[in-house]
């Protein structure tokens, strides 16, 4: 199994600015996901990070807005830029092992006013 | 293209009765088939998974689902359910795109009264 730490939990922020959310895993993966959680929604995959490559990022998502970065087979990092309460959501880490594991960080709750 | 579809956003249920949660997919191709849970202001915990072999599967908190290719479902049962179980449930198909993503589905909020 994987441990997956985030880091901030969560955070309240202003309109404009940005906040750079990190994950640490507790083994080396090839894979790291970051999704996004929408208040009372499912979550959307928002890039796939895999070491020494740029992220891969879904339709609707861009890394002008969400860039990520992976300089390591344990850590990565997502910066949500020029937020605006829009942005206000969940975003969790993920780690996949093998084809059919996949685990998922506590989560950083981030509110914008 | 892929998707999840979860028939119940909310379910209500009294403590100790049963409860079945629906979950149809659709997909081309061969999938992996996952339920997690999510309990209040928690990630995601996986409850169950479905790769190949037996269409029951069973996963923790006595919790188990049934594949169904006929009827494209993975529908999630419980027999006897506790307040502890209310949370929000997550149905999701892992897909191969040249890589491996989950699709998840939009969720079904499991609400137990005593």
């Amino acid at each position: 199994s994987a441990v997956i730490s985030q880091k901030p939990s969560r955070d309240i922020c202003q309109r404009g600015t940005s906040l750079t959310i990190q994950c640490q895993v507790d083994s080396q993966v090839t894979m790291m996901f970051w999704y996004r959680q929408q208040p009372g929604q499912s979550l959307t995959l928002i890039a796939t990070a895999n070491q020494g490559s740029e992220a891969t990022y879904e339709s609707g998502f861009v890394i002008d807005k969400f860039p990520i970065s992976r300089p390591n087979l344990t850590f990565s990092t997502l910066t949500v830029s020029n937020m605006s309460p829009e942005d206000s959501s969940i975003y969790l880490c993920s780690v996949e092992q093998g084809a059919d594991t996949q685990y998922f960080g506590p989560g950083t709750r981030l509110t914008v006013l | 293209a892929q998707s999840v579809t979860q028939l119940d956003s909310q379910v209500p249920v009294f403590e100790e009765a049963p409860v079945e949660l629906r979950c149809n997919y659709s997909s081309s191709v061969s999938v992996y088939l996952f339920w997690y849970v999510q309990y209040p202001n928690q990630g995601l915990q996986l409850l169950l998974k479905y790769l190949s072999g037996s269409t029951l599967v069973k996963g923790i908190n006595g919790f188990e689902a049934e594949f169904n290719k006929s009827q494209t479902s993975f529908h999630l049962r419980k027999p006897s359910v506790h307040i502890s179980d209310t949370a929000e449930y997550f149905c999701a198909v892992i897909i191969n795109t040249g890589g491996f993503k989950t699709i998840f589905g939009a969720g079904t909020r499991l609400f137990v009264k005593a």
